[in-house]
C-alpha cells in the first residue's frame, strides 16, 4: 500500500458545483496536511495547511482532517473555471527531517463553464 | 514564484552528457529540495540542503547529485543524462506552513 493514495481522475464538473477531493493515507505518524494546487507547465502553490486533525476554511475552500480514518478532503464551494487545475495532497509527520514530506499523485480537475 | 527562481526553463540534451540545473532564492530559507515530476509518479524528492554544504539524499537519488555553496543557490546536477532523467525537475524552499516552488525545468533527454 502506497503511503498516500489518490484519485488521478480527472473530475470534471459544471461550473457552480461543489467539488470534494481526497486523499486516504497508512502513516499515522503524520501530522501535518497541505494541498496545493498546480495549474498546467507551472509549479504546485500552496492552497490550504491544517495541522493534526478538524477543519479549515479559506474562502471558498475548507480542508478537512479525518485522522481517525487516514483521510483528508479538500472541499471547493461555487466551483469556477478558474479552478480548473491538478489538486495534490501532501503531508509530513510532526518533527523528523525535513526531506519527508509525501505527495499523493493528483488530481485532475475541470470545471466546465 | 516569490523569491525562487529556475534555470534553465527548457533544456534538450543527449544521452551521456553532464547537465546542470539552477536553482536561486532570495529569501535566505535554510532548506532547499529538488523534486521531478513525472506523469503516474507525482512529486519524488531527489535531494535535499538543509545547510550551505548540508545535503540528504531523496527518494530518487540515484544518478543525481547537488551542491550548496551559498545559501541562495542549489545545484543539481546530472551526472550522465539518461532518457529516463527526461522529466519536469521542480525546486522548492520551505515557507509558512508548507513549500514553495519554483516554475519548474522541462528537461528532455534524448
Amino acid at each position: 500500500q502506497k503511503e498516500v493514495e489518490q484519485d488521478p481522475g480527472p473530475l470534471s464538473v459544471p461550473e457552480g458545483a461543489i467539488v470534494s477531493l481526497n486523499c486516504t493515507y497508512s502513516n499515522s505518524a503524520f501530522q501535518y496536511f497541505m494541498w496545493y494546487r498546480q495549474y498546467s507547465r507551472k509549479g504546485p502553490e500552496l492552497l490550504m495547511y491544517t495541522y493534526s486533525s478538524g477543519n479549515k476554511e479559506d474562502g471558498r475552500f475548507t480542508a478537512q482532517v479525518d485522522k481517525s480514518s487516514k483521510y483528508i478532503s479538500l472541499f471547493i464551494r461555487d466551483s469556477q473555471p478558474s479552478d480548473s487545475a491538478t489538486y495534490l495532497c501532501a503531508m509530513r509527520p510532526y518533527g523528523g527531517s525535513q526531506g519527508n514530506l509525501i505527495f499523493g499523485k493528483g488530481t485532475k480537475l475541470s470545471v466546465k463553464p | 514564484d516569490a523569491g525562487i527562481t529556475q534555470s534553465p526553463r527548457h533544456k534538450v540534451t543527449e544521452t551521456g552528457t553532464p547537465v546542470t540545473l539552477r536553482c536561486h532564492q532570495t529569501e535566505n530559507h535554510r532548506y532547499m529540495y529538488w523534486y521531478r515530476q513525472d506523469p503516474g509518479h507525482g512529486l519524488r524528492l531527489i535531494h535535499y540542503s538543509y545547510g550551505v554544504k548540508d545535503t540528504d539524499k531523496g527518494e530518487v537519488s540515484d544518478g543525481y547529485s547537488v551542491s550548496r555553496s551559498k545559501t541562495e543557490d542549489f545545484l543539481l546536477t546530472l551526472e550522465s543524462a539518461t532518457s529516463s532523467q527526461t522529466s519536469v525537475y521542480f525546486c522548492a524552499i520551505t515557507s509558512e506552513g508548507g513549500y514553495t516552488f519554483g516554475s519548474g525545468t522541462r528537461l528532455t533527454v534524448v
